[in-house]
């Protein structure tokens, strides 16, 4: 059980284009849903925490509209990457919390492979 | 803010044999979960074992257990009879579990790539 997606799992794309990234909860309902970003051979960093039904609070040097996360249902929060360039290149991951459980646990998604070319 | 920090940028063990990963933390907090992680090729985060601060028995997972030291605020990983497949980046992470902003949030060290040798 609690199974975290994502989807893509590669993309590509132009410079200044956008790009949107899927995150599920596949078996269990998600009350939070965190976004992370990994640079090769780098620690995780968070770059925002969304809740269902609120906006997404955002790490100190994110920028909010440039990375648009939207977390409609229990189940499904999306990462869009708004005019993207070369540097924001990198490794996206998302994470869950169990709705109604423990929060302490963060079910991790694969991963996404973002390059921008 | 709290800070993770593993100071061991890359490590190797040979098969079945036993291997420490460190990890220090630095928080004025007193209530927080500690975590492994495991990150192998494949990028899909595993974790791997937790800690409760207020628990003082250190918490053990089959061949990993960790040796969690509040007061100096220490947090190492032991693998025994280290396995092939254990071969991955390793991150300690601490959560704070206060209410309010930040809460529940993980904090990531740099990590351990971990070989094992066969």
């Amino acid at each position: 059980g609690a199974v975290v997606s994502q989807h893509p799992s590669r993309v590509i794309c132009k410079s200044g284009t956008s790009v949107k990234i899927e995150c599920r909860s596949l078996d269990f309902q998600a009350t939070t849903m965190f976004w992370y970003r990994q640079f090769p051979k780098q620690s995780l960093m968070l770059m925002a925490t969304s809740n269902e039904g609120s906006k997404a609070t955002y790490e100190q040097g994110v920028e909010k509209d440039k990375f648009l996360i939207n977390h409609a249902s229990l189940t499904l929060s999306t990462l869009t990457v708004t005019s993207a360039h070369p540097e924001d290149s990198s490794f996206y991951i998302c994470s869950a919390t169990l709705a109604g459980g423990v929060t302490d646990t963060q079910y991790f998604g694969p991963g996404t492979r973002l390059t921008v070319l | 803010a709290q800070t993770v920090t593993q100071s061991q940028p890359e490590m190797s063990v040979q098969e079945a044999e036993t291997v420490t990963l460190s990890c220090t933390y630095d928080t004025s907090e007193n209530n927080y979960y500690l975590f492994w992680y495991k990150q192998p090729p494949s990028r899909q985060m595993i974790l791997v074992i937790r800690q409760e601060a207020y628990k003082q028995q250190n918490a053990t997972e089959n061949r990993f257990s960790v040796n969690f030291q509040k007061a100096a605020k220490s947090f190492s990983l032991k693998i025994s009879d280290s396995q092939l497949g254990d071969t991955a980046m390793y991150f300690c992470a601490f959560m704070n579990l206060y209410s309010g902003a930040g809460s529940y949030q993980l904090t990531f060290g740099k990590g351990t790539k971990l070989s094992v040798i066969p």
